[in-house]
C-alpha cells in the first residue's frame, strides 16, 4: 500500500551507530505511530504522534527517539543501536478518530 | 495494563478445514476490535473491525469475527481455509480511554494451511 512508505526497507548496522528510519504518508492523516515486531511478541508501540506538536511515548520507548517533521513525516531514531533492537519496524497512520490504523511495509533492522 | 491474548501460537490446517482463532482482551470499558493479517514478507493488512452494532462482523476473504462482550472475546472464523490464507493473524484492541485509541496487539497466531 503506497499510502504509507518506509525507508530504508532493510538495514544492517553495528552496535553503537546512530540509525534513522523514515516514514512518509499520503493519506492526510494526523496520527502516526511507530511499532516494533519481534517473533512471538506481536507488535509493540514505541512512540505515537497525534499531530506535529504532540509526541507521546509508547510501551517501549527507551533507546528510541522520534521527530515529526511535518504532518506527512515521522522519523524514528536509534541514538546508539544495540543488538536487542534487531527487529522489524512498522510505521502506521490513522485519522483523528483513530479507528483504523494503516501500516507501512516495514523496515527490517539488524544490529550486529 | 490492558492486554490481548491469542490462545494459539501456531495452527496447522488442511485446505477446506474450518478455522477459529481465539482472542481475549482484558479491558471492561468501551473497545474497538480488529483483526489484522500479515502474509509472508508483507505488512499488516486489516481483515475486519468491530466498533458497535451487530456483534458478528464480516471482513474480507470470507473471514468473520464475533464479539462476545460477556466473554471479552473477539474470535476470528472462516468456514473453509485455503492455502493462500497461510499468514500470521493479529488481534488488536483499541481502548478509548482519554480518546487515545491506541492499539494493543496480541502476540499473533501463525496459520499454516497444507494443500
Amino acid at each position: 500500500d503506497a499510502d504509507v512508505t518506509q525507508t530504508p526497507r532493510n538495514r544492517i548496522t553495528k552496535t553503537g551507530k546512530r540509525i534513522m528510519l523514515e516514514c512518509s504518508q499520503t493519506k492526510g492523516h494526523d496520527r502516526m505511530y511507530w511499532y516494533r515486531q519481534d517473533p512471538g511478541l506481536g507488535l509493540r508501540l514505541i512512540y505515537y504522534s497525534f499531530d506535529v506538536k504532540d509526541i507521546n511515548k509508547g510501551e517501549i520507548s527507551d533507546g528510541y527517539s522520534v521527530s515529526r517533521q511535518a504532518q506527512a513525516k515521522f522519523s524514528l531514531s536509534l541514538e546508539s543501536a544495540i543488538p536487542n533492537q534487531t527487529a522489524l519496524y512498522f510505521c502506521a497512520t490513522s485519522d483523528l478518530s483513530g479507528h483504523t490504523q494503516y501500516f507501512g511495509p516495514g523496515t527490517r533492522l539488524t544490529v550486529l | 495494563a490492558q492486554s490481548v491474548s491469542q490462545h494459539n501460537h501456531h495452527v496447522i490446517l488442511s485446505e477446506a478445514a474450518s478455522l477459529e482463532l481465539g482472542c481475549n482482551y482484558s479491558y471492561g470499558g468501551t473497545v474497538n476490535l480488529f483483526w489484522y493479517v500479515q502474509y509472508p514478507g508483507q505488512h499488516l493488512q486489516l481483515l475486519l473491525k468491530y466498533f458497535s452494532g451487530d456483534p458478528l462482523v464480516k471482513g474480507i476473504k470470507g473471514f468473520e469475527a464475533e464479539f462476545i462482550k460477556s466473554k471479552f472475546s473477539f474470535n476470528l472464523r472462516k468456514p473453509s481455509v485455503q492455502w493462500s490464507d497461510t499468514a500470521e493473524y493479529f488481534c488488536a484492541v483499541a481502548y478509548s480511554g482519554a480518546g487515545s485509541y491506541q492499539l494493543t496487539f496480541g502476540k499473533g497466531t501463525k496459520l499454516s494451511v497444507i494443500p
